[in-house]
């Protein structure tokens, strides 16, 4: 157990629909980065928080966005969803000095 | 371009046999390098990561990795394999402590008795 929390574990949609995962961190982490794994793509970095600011943005289609809230748990919402958005979505945190990531157990969105 | 390459898709190793994951990187300078394991519908576990020293570091489950700067490798190797360690292994790197991992492709690890 990484300590890193994600709900919910599994998540069924329709196409257009929205959806918003959530992520806590690890006690203490400032930082939670969010990741997109699919059979195409491989894993992929999306979006990180720190401290509740947005520090850097990677692959993240204009659908989705993310935030962290004050008490440092962050959500990524994605909206008008697609069948090709079906995919495990992990978050990850590190400890304010920076250094590993650790993962959370990941949500996995399958999109029909 | 940055990247990394994980030449082997899928390996089969005996149960007792060692093992060897390769993983290259094509970066500025030298990376942080990571090693991150993930079970059947599991998350990622870090096996192992390198920043500075010692180019020689030892990680979990008994796993090791030795960084080559001049190779720009950073390769996986386990002595003696259990069925534990089937899984699929992920190399990653990142700009600094603080920046996003960018994986490799992953090698699926199957182990037969």
């Amino acid at each position: 157990d990484s300590g890193v929390t994600q709900t919910p574990k599994h998540l069924i949609t329709a196409t257009g629909q929205r959806v918003t995962l959530r992520c806590s961190p690890r006690s203490g982490d400032l930082s939670v980065y969010w990741y997109q794994q699919s059979l195409d793509q491989g894993l992929q970095f999306l979006i990180h928080y720190y401290n509740g600011e947005e520090r850097a943005k990677g692959n993240i289609l204009e659908r989705f966005s993310a935030q962290q809230f004050p008490d440092l748990h962050s959500e990524l919402n994605l909206s008008s969803l697609e069948l090709g958005d079906s995919a495990l979505y992990f978050c990850a945190s590190s400890s304010p000095g920076g250094g590993e990531q650790f993962f959370g157990p990941g949500t996995r969105l399958t999109v029909l | 371009a940055q990247s990394v390459t994980q030449p082997d898709i899928h390996i089969t190793v005996s149960e007792g046999a060692s093992l060897e994951l390769r993983c290259n990187y094509s970066y500025g300078a030298t990376p942080y390098l990571f090693w991150y394991v993930q079970s059947p519908g599991q998350g990622l576990q870090l096996l192992l990561k390198y920043f500075s020293g010692d180019t020689l570091v030892q990680g979990i489950k008994g796993f090791e990795a030795e960084f080559k700067r001049s190779q720009s490798s950073f390769n996986l190797r386990k002595p003696s394999v259990h069925w534990s360690d089937a899984a699929e292994y992920f190399c990653a790197v990142a700009p600094d402590s603080w920046g996003k991992l960018q994986f490799g492709a992953g090698t699926q690890v199957v182990v037969t008795p």
